[in-house]
């Protein structure tokens, strides 16, 4: 099976960026989407096919994604952004299957 | 507006079954793949099952293949997760998600909806 491998835990002061690694065999050769999840709260698409934002995500978010590792970067970090992010890419062998990573809980200090 | 909306989650006893459902509003019902995905009480996401817009082609999860069935109905604009010899590591918020383009399955998920509580316990 397919693994995508995060941090637990990042943490950044506010106005500094943040980056949320994701790495996965080959996952640069996959597109790599990523969710911001805030507690109580269903998760949020903000960064699809590695670096395309939905309207209504502010620039400040950005992707990148080469060789085994996807990144998530979050300039100018504000309180608001304080949440769990997740990468996810699709796993296709025998099946198409979606593959999420364990998780990065950003701390906004 | 994109609404999905979960319903049927409960306390089910270990071996027993439940069925969940997502009903969508807001877009073109039959064009999109939804999948189910949940989250274990202070866990993270996992990606549970997904079904084609017209419900002829089913994916799931290595751990509730041949113990879960999604299905459709499109003119209801429901998707259905039967959920057959449940365990208590299935218990879990089920959230419903839609992928955002239509008749594409590898997709990202761009609406979702609240999730229902599923609890697996005697």
């Amino acid at each position: 099976s397919y693994v995508l491998t995060q941090p637990p835990s990042v943490s950044v002061a506010p106005g500094q960026t943040a980056r949320i690694s994701c790495g996965g065999n080959s996952v640069g050769s996959k597109s790599v989407h990523w969710y911001q999840q805030k507690p109580g709260q269903a998760p949020v698409l903000v960064v699809y096919d590695d670096n395309d934002r939905p309207s209504g995500i502010p620039e400040r978010i950005s992707g990148s994604n080469s060789g085994n590792t996807a990144t998530l970067t979050i300039s100018r970090v504000e309180a608001g952004d304080e949440a769990d992010y997740y990468c996810q890419v699709w796993h296709s062998s025998d099946d198409h299957r979606g593959v999420f990573g364990g998780g990065t809980k950003l701390t906004v200090l | 507006e994109v609404q999905l909306l979960e319903s049927g989650g409960g306390l089910v006893k270990p071996g027993g079954s439940l069925r969940l459902s997502c009903a969508g509003s807001g877009f073109t019902f039959s064009n999109y793949v939804i999948s189910w995905v949940r989250q274990a009480p202070g866990k993270g996401l996992e990606w549970v099952s997904g079904v084609s817009g017209s419900g002829g082609t089913t994916y799931y999860a290595v751990s509730v293949k041949g113990r879960f069935t999604i299905s459709r109905d499109n003119f209801k604009n429901t998707v259905y997760l039967q959920m057959n010899s449940l365990r208590a590591e299935d218990t879990a918020l089920y959230f419903c998600a839609k992928v955002d383009q239509e008749h594409l399955l590898l997709r990202s998920f761009d609406s979702w909806g609240q999730g229902t509580l599923v609890t697996v316990s005697s």
